[in-house]
């Protein structure tokens, strides 16, 4: 079934440490490619996007995503992750074959332990 | 700009009320989104418009949702009649062009009861 995919519900990290968070999707074409943030009781925020072009997006706070046809995977990425960062992560797609609509993919929750 | 505003950001009542929520998109945005997030099911898309005129609906889902927009700075989405299952986060979005990223507003918790 066409769909986005992020494996992981839940991410621990400590504060300081390297971030992951991984967004798989199945579609035909490529589609375009976004990455939101919700921190709690608050709407999304778009951290980065990728339509075409240079796969390595950056994105605002510090992060960036690559984009792997390959692999039919738009990974997030942080060097760093400030407490700050604790909040839920979505990836989103734009199908080609889906006109305008954004699919989610389930989210993951990330923790920051200090 | 403000963003997209949404109204009102609580809304608690019982089952079998009538319920209307409301949405500002960012001026000169041409799509505006209605979109549901519940824990069972996160975010789903209800209903999107172009220039004011409902493009898909397919995921609004029964008839007892409805929704308008009878002007481009103006949407509605009506529940009625409501029910428990209804009680989740609504949240309306905006975007300039199709494709583009969408600017989400703050979102209207609902709870029925």
């Amino acid at each position: 079934a066409q769909s986005v995919t992020q494996p992981d519900i839940h991410i621990t990290v400590s504060e300081g440490a390297s971030l992951e968070l991984r967004c798989n999707y199945s579609y035909g074409a490529t589609p375009y490619l976004f990455w939101y943030v919700q921190s709690p009781g608050q709407g999304l925020q778009l951290l980065l996007k990728y339509f075409s072009g240079d796969t390595l997006v950056q994105g605002i706070k510090g992060f960036e995503a690559e984009f792997k046809r390959s692999q039919s995977s738009f990974n997030l990425r942080k060097p760093s992750v400030h407490w700050s960062d604790a909040a839920e992560y979505f990836c989103a797609v734009v199908p080609m074959e889906y006109g305008n609509k954004l699919v989610f993919g389930a989210g993951t929750i990330l923790r920051v332990k200090s | 700009d403000a963003g997209v505003i949404q109204s009102p950001r609580h809304e608690v009542t019982e089952m079998g009320q009538e319920v209307t929520l409301r949405c500002k998109p960012i001026s000169g945005h041409d799509y505006l989104f209605w979109y549901r997030q519940t824990m069972m099911r996160g975010l789903e898309l209800l209903i999107y418009f172009n220039n004011n005129v409902p493009i898909d609906d397919s995921g609004m889902p029964e008839d007892r949702f409805s929704a308008k927009m009878p002007n481009a700075s103006f949407s509605t989405l009506k529940i009625q009649p409501s029910e428990p299952r209804d009680s989740a986060v609504y949240f309306c979005a905006s975007a300039l062009a199709a494709g583009n990223e969408q600017f989400f507003g703050p979102g209207t918790r609902l709870t029925v009861l």
